[in-house]
């Protein structure tokens, strides 16, 4: 089956500087990946998503890469402030596209 | 209020019990979804729905039975609690993929301690 992963479990970064959370994926045909976060005592809520047909996708702060090659995806978070400190998920699709699988989080610190 | 509910937020429970956990969506979602988060395992799939009377199996369902009798509902209930249950369940809805996104809208979570 699937397996979803990120690299390091925990990240700490100082407020106003550029976060990179990464996330490894085994599925080579994996077509669609959404990044979550999940603040402390909540559900976990949508970031930003991409197809595998791109390379980049841009949010308002958040920027999603993916490397297919080496099945790789990484979020960053640019000037990242306080309230971004939250646990990030990465999760691609089943091969029957009816359920996602989720990595287990990395946790994101700001250093104010 | 619109959004996706979860009930009760806290619940402890005795080993042997049978507990119900409720979740309701005012969206129309088509698909809805139970996940349990521990420590160390992320979230995983327990059951999922992708219409009113349409379940199906997730990572682990063993324990858990599900109904879906009307689409904003989605009770998950444990009909016999073990200690090994004692986790946060999340709910969540997703019209998956009909416009174009598989986003899912997560509930607040239920905390549910078996003792």
């Amino acid at each position: 089956g699937e397996s979803v992963g990120l690299h390091l479990p925990t990240l700490s970064v100082q407020e106003g500087d550029n976060s990179i959370i990464n996330c490894a994926y085994s599925n080579s045909a994996s077509d669609y990946f959404i990044w979550y976060k999940q603040e402390s005592g909540k559900g976990p809520q949508f970031i930003i998503d991409i197809r595998s047909n791109m390379d980049k996708r841009q949010g308002q702060r958040v920027t999603v890469l993916l490397n297919k090659t080496v099945k790789h995806l990484s979020l960053q978070i640019a000037a990242t402030q306080p309230g971004d400190s939250a646990v990030y998920f990465c999760a691609e699709p089943s091969n029957t596209g009816n359920q996602f699988y989720f990595g287990t989080g990395t946790s994101l610190t700001v250093i104010p | 209020d619109a959004g996706i509910t979860q009930s009760p937020r806290y619940k402890i429970t005795e080993t042997g019990r049978q507990v119900t956990l409720m979740c309701h969506q005012t969206w129309s979602h088509s698909y809805m979804f139970w996940y349990r988060q521990d420590l160390g395992h992320g979230l995983r799939l327990i059951y999922y729905s992708a219409a009113a009377d349409i379940t199906d199996k997730g990572e682990v369902p063993d324990g858990y039975v599900v109904s879906r009798s009307k689409t904003e509902n989605f009770p998950l209930t444990l009909e016999s609690a073990t200690r090994s249950q004692t986790s946060v369940y999340f709910c969540a809805s997703s019209d998956f993929g009909s416009k174009g996104s598989y986003e899912q809208y997560f509930g607040p979570g239920t905390r549910l301690t078996v003792t």
